[in-house]
C-alpha cells in the first residue's frame, strides 16, 4: 500500500534558526515527487518537482532533497513569512496522475 | 501569471441537496483534477479527468459524483445527494500533460468549502 510519512509533524523556529522537514514514502512506481505549501484555507502551492534519487532544487531559502526512500525540505534562516504547512507528495506515471499526500508539516516562524 | 480559479469560495447546502462546484483549470493545461480535504487531514485524490474523460478515480468517487467540462474553460464538479461526511474544503487542480512520458506540477485553485447541514 502507498504510505506517505512527514516529520515533525509540527515545527516551531526561531527567525534565522535553519531546519529540516522530512518525507518518508512507499509508493510503487514512483515518478516525480513534489513539494507543495498550503496556507490556511488556502490551496496547495506548488514549490518542487524531483525526479530522480540525488536529485535537488533550490527557492530562496529552500532547498529540496531526493532519496530512494525519502525527501528532505531544507529552511535555511527562515522568515516568518515562511510559516505555513509543507506539504509532500510522491505521483506515479503511466496514465495515472494521482498525488499520493502526506498530512504535512506545520512550520510556525517566530520574529 | 494564470492561475486556476474556483467558485463559489463557500457553499453551505442540506443534506440531500445536489451541488454543483466550478473550476477554470489553466487555459493552455490539458489535465484536471479534483481533490478534498476534509478539515486537519490529508489532502485526497478523486478523480482525473483528460481528453473529455475521467482518467482515475478513487474509492471515493462512487456513483453520487460527476465530472464535467461542459464547455472550452469550466470544469464541474457534481455530487448528487450530498451527506455530512462530504463537508470538506475542495480543490481543483490542473496540470500541462503536453508529452505522454512527461510528469508536469499540478497547479491548485483557492478551494471551495462546502459544509452540509
Amino acid at each position: 500500500e502507498d504510505q506517505v510519512t512527514q516529520s515533525p509533524e509540527a515545527l516551531r523556529l526561531q527567525e534565522g534558526e535553519s531546519s529540516s522537514l522530512n518525507c518518508s514514502y512507499t509508493v510503487s512506481g514512483l515518478r516525480g515527487l513534489f513539494w507543495y505549501r498550503q496556507d490556511p484555507g488556502k490551496g496547495p502551492e506548488f514549490l518542487f518537482t524531483l525526479y530522480s534519487a540525488g536529485e535537488e532544487k533550490e527557492k530562496e531559502r529552500l532547498k529540496a532533497t531526493l532519496t530512494k526512500k525519502e525527501s528532505f525540505l531544507h529552511i535555511t534562516a527562515p522568515k516568518p513569512e515562511d510559516s505555513a504547512t509543507y506539504l509532500c507528495a510522491p505521483g506515479r506515471l503511466w496514465n495515472n496522475r494521482k498525488l499520493i499526500w502526506g498530512l504535512g508539516t506545520s512550520l510556525a516562524v517566530n520574529p | 501569471e494564470p492561475e486556476v480559479t474556483q467558485t463559489p469560495s463557500h457553499q453551505v447546502t442540506q443534506m440531500g441537496q445536489e451541488v454543483i462546484l466550478r473550476c477554470v483549470p489553466i487555459s493552455n493545461h490539458l489535465y484536471f483534477y479534483w481533490y478534498r480535504q476534509i478539515l486537519g487531514q490529508k489532502v485526497e485524490f478523486l478523480v482525473s479527468f483528460y481528453n473529455n474523460e475521467i482518467s482515475e478515480k478513487s474509492e471515493i468517487f462512487d456513483d453520487q459524483f460527476s465530472v464535467e467540462r461542459p464547455d472550452g474553460s469550466n470544469f464541474t464538479l457534481k455530487i448528487r445527494s450530498t451527506k455530512l461526511e462530504d463537508s470538506a474544503m475542495y480543490f481543483c487542480a490542473s496540470s500541462e500533460g503536453r508529452l505522454p512520458s512527461s510528469y508536469n506540477e499540478q497547479f491548485f485553485g483557492p478551494g471551495t468549502r462546502l459544509t452540509v447541514l
